[in-house]
């Protein structure tokens, strides 16, 4: 399957500073998405990137992507408190429509 | 309308009960997704209409019976679930999903308790 695993599993960091995480997968994918969900709701999609593509720009975030690695991170820069969540990452495949979510990174911005 | 709509948003019913979960999308997605997520846990995928036809059924227990009326709205019928079916049910849904993938938009989720 193309579940992806994310690391570190919690994250606590202040206001204003830079947050990473990061996505290992195990087999070969068409592309790779990042959500994010706050305490008890649904997830909000934040960003694809494609197999051909090594970096990716959406606002405060930048994802990067290392098909040769089967890896991928997130970096979130200028952190707030509202960005106090749970992020997933979810390599894709052809598998119809099938998204197999990591257990996720609980990031925690202080403020 | 970029909207996922979910009903209800809390439910709780008993073991004999029989219920439904609604999910409304009007952006003209043609996939639809339910998923089913315990606390601390990532959601898991149970069922996957495409073109309002069932796609995708991961092995849910017949318990729950998924309905596509038509392509903008997904139902899930609850009959006699365990409490440890308890856990927030999530509505998801696409533009389709052959070929390249799409971003999924999620509803807010029902949160359902068994008793």
């Amino acid at each position: 399957s193309q579940q992806g695993e994310e690391d570190p599993q919690a994250l606590s960091i202040q206001e204003g500073e830079n947050a990473t995480m990061n996505c290992s997968y195990k087999t070969s994918i068409n592309n790779l998405q990042w959500y994010r969900q706050n305490s008890g709701r649904g997830l909000v999609h934040l960003i694809l990137i494609r197999s051909n593509e090594r970096e990716k720009h959406s606002g405060r975030l930048r994802v990067t992507l290392d098909t040769s690695k089967k890896s991928s991170s997130l970096l979130i820069t200028a952190s707030r408190a509202a960005d106090t969540a749970s992020y997933f990452c979810a390599p894709g495949g052809n598998q119809g429509g099938k998204l197999i979510f990591g257990q996720g990174t609980e990031l925690s911005v202080k403020p | 309308d970029t909207e996922v709509t979910q009903t209800p948003k809390h439910l709780v019913m008993g073991m004999t009960n029989k219920k439904s979960l609604k999910c409304e999308q009007h952006m003209g997605h043609r996939a639809m997704y339910w998923y089913k997520q315990k606390a601390k846990k990532p959601p898991e995928l149970m069922f996957v209409y495409s073109y309002e036809k069932l796609s995708i059924n991961e092995s849910v227990p017949s318990r729950f019976s998924p309905e596509c009326p038509n392509s903008s709205l997904l139902n899930l019928h609850l009959h006699a679930l365990q409490p440890e079916d308890s856990a927030l049910y999530l509505c998801a849904s696409s533009q389709g999903t052959s070929g390249m993938w799409y971003e999924q938009f999620f509803g807010p989720g029902t949160r359902l308790t068994v008793l």
